[in-house]
């Protein structure tokens, strides 16, 4: 079955230390993968994605994430947290739907803390 | 408009009732999406349209459940017979399938539908 797991549920780091949240996911044929981040009290905002090329993709707010197709993962990275980088987020990936297009299923999220 | 809109942004309504969630999806983008979030938990994927191709109605949880999308833009999601289980906050995204930002979907700010 075609999936995405987010294998932590809550990722606590120190502000200034680097950051990872993990992702993993199971899909048929290339994968396209995404990141979402959702701010206490506001909407889901669109972080970074992979289609093609290089494996390690750039994003917002100084993100960034590595595809690694022979582990199936695409855990996000910060160098250096911040404060304001405590939020949930999400991982994502485009799957075939069940009308011959496609869809996109995401993670069940990580809630990252930043502690000062 | 800018953004994705979703209207009303919240909804409470008596056991039973049926309600309608509408979607304004930003112009352009050929595919909408709604999700389901329950109390800042993950996300439920319910349907995906795309285009004219039939909508992928996979993650819809009864048949209490429907939705629309009319001219290839606005889509109203309908709850008929709404139940207590259905409180939460249902969320729209559309995104375009070419060009820049490809894949990437663009939330609304949601629906928190409360049932008593």
């Amino acid at each position: 079955a075609q999936s995405v797991a987010q294998p932590e549920d809550q990722v606590n780091v120190a502000e200034g230390n680097p950051l990872t949240v993990k992702c993993t996911y199971s899909v048929s044929g290339n994968p396209y993968l995404f990141w979402y981040v959702q701010y206490p009290n506001r909407g889901l905002q669109f972080l970074l994605k992979y289609i093609t090329g290089d494996n390690l993709v750039k994003g917002s707010y100084g993100f960034e994430a590595e595809f690694n197709k022979s582990q199936t993962s695409f855990h996000l990275k910060k160098p250096s947290a911040l404060v304001s980088d405590s939020a949930l987020y999400f991982c994502a990936v485009r799957v075939s739907g069940n009308t011959g297009g496609f869809k996109t299923i995401f993670g069940a999220g990580t809630r990252l803390f930043v502690k000062a | 408009g800018a953004g994705v809109s979703q209207s009303p942004s919240n909804k409470v309504t008596e056991k039973g009732k049926d309600v309608e969630l509408r979607c304004d999806p930003i112009s352009g983008h050929t595919a909408l999406y709604w999700y389901r979030q329950s109390l800042g938990q993950g996300l439920e994927f319910l349907i995906y349209f795309q285009g004219n191709s039939a909508p992928d109605k996979s993650g819809l949880p009864s048949d209490r459940f429907s939705a629309e999308r009319t001219g290839g833009s606005v889509s109203t999601l309908t709850i008929q017979r709404t139940q207590q289980e259905d409180s939460a906050v249902y969320l729209c995204a559309s995104s375009p399938q070419s060009g820049v930002g490809a894949y990437e979907q663009y939330f609304g700010p949601g629906t928190r539908l409360t049932v008593t």
